[in-house]
């Protein structure tokens, strides 16, 4: 159980296209979902949070016009990266949580990364 | 700030066992995590403590010590497969997760 899935697991697109990457919870309810963005030998960066129905939350130094999400339903959030360049290549993972999943609600659940190459 | 210390590689022999050791000083504390990252993977949960003491859960125990602001992560009978990254993460008094860099470990024959 928990698991979460992410599409496409990988992509390879043009400087200056866009590119959508999906994260689905899909056996159970997202109440938050997570986006980072992992440099190789580098560890987890959290870009923003959010939950379903509103504003995700950037953090800070991420361009929240640049990196579009979207948690449009409780088992599906969207990360669009508009017009990428070479410096945004890198490793994209979504996680979930789920108050009425885990034991210790804070548990977060991770998709199996979509690692992205601007060329 | 906010800061996690991890040592950025380790390196263990098959069928020993190995310490990973994290420090932080974190605004507030909600409990710490231990996570395990293969090489062009997801991070995959191992475990969760809240209250001091030692959890432990198969080859893998999990140490906390609030008032020092130290975990460590306890591996025994090494595998081959044991060979990845851990990261150390902290739940702050935002209930935001705060992680390390990290640490490689390697496994030799």
């Amino acid at each position: 159980g928990a698991v979460v899935s992410q599409h496409p697991s990988w992509v390879i697109c043009k400087s200056g296209t866009s590119v959508k990457i999906e994260c689905r919870s899909l056996d159970f309810q997202a109440t938050t979902m997570f986006w980072y963005r992992q440099f190789p030998k580098q560890s987890l960066m959290l870009m923003a949070t959010s939950n379903e129905g509103s504003k995700a939350t950037y953090e800070q130094g991420v361009e929240k016009d640049k990196f579009l999400i979207n948690h449009a339903s409780l088992t599906l959030s969207t990360l669009t990266v508009t017009s990428a360049h070479p410096e945004d290549s890198s490793f994209y993972i979504c996680s979930a949580t789920s108050s009425g999943r885990a034991v210790f609600s804070y548990e977060q659940y991770f998709g199996p990364g979509t690692r992205l190459t601007v060329t | 700030g906010q800061n996690i210390d991890q040592p950025t590689e380790m390196t263990a022999t098959e069928g020993a066992i190995v310490q990973i050791n994290c420090t932080y000083q974190t605004s507030g504390f909600n409990g710490l995590f231990w996570y395990q990252q293969h090489a062009g993977e997801a991070p995959t949960f191992l475990s969760y403590n809240v209250l001091d003491g030692l959890e432990e859960k198969g080859r893998f125990s999990s140490f906390l010590s609030r008032s020092k602001g130290y975990s460590y992560l306890l591996l025994k009978e090494l595998q081959m497969k044991d060979s990845a990254s851990y990261l150390c993460a902290v739940l702050d008094s935002n209930y935001q997760l705060i992680w390390g860099a990290g640490t490689k470990l390697i496994i030799k024959p």
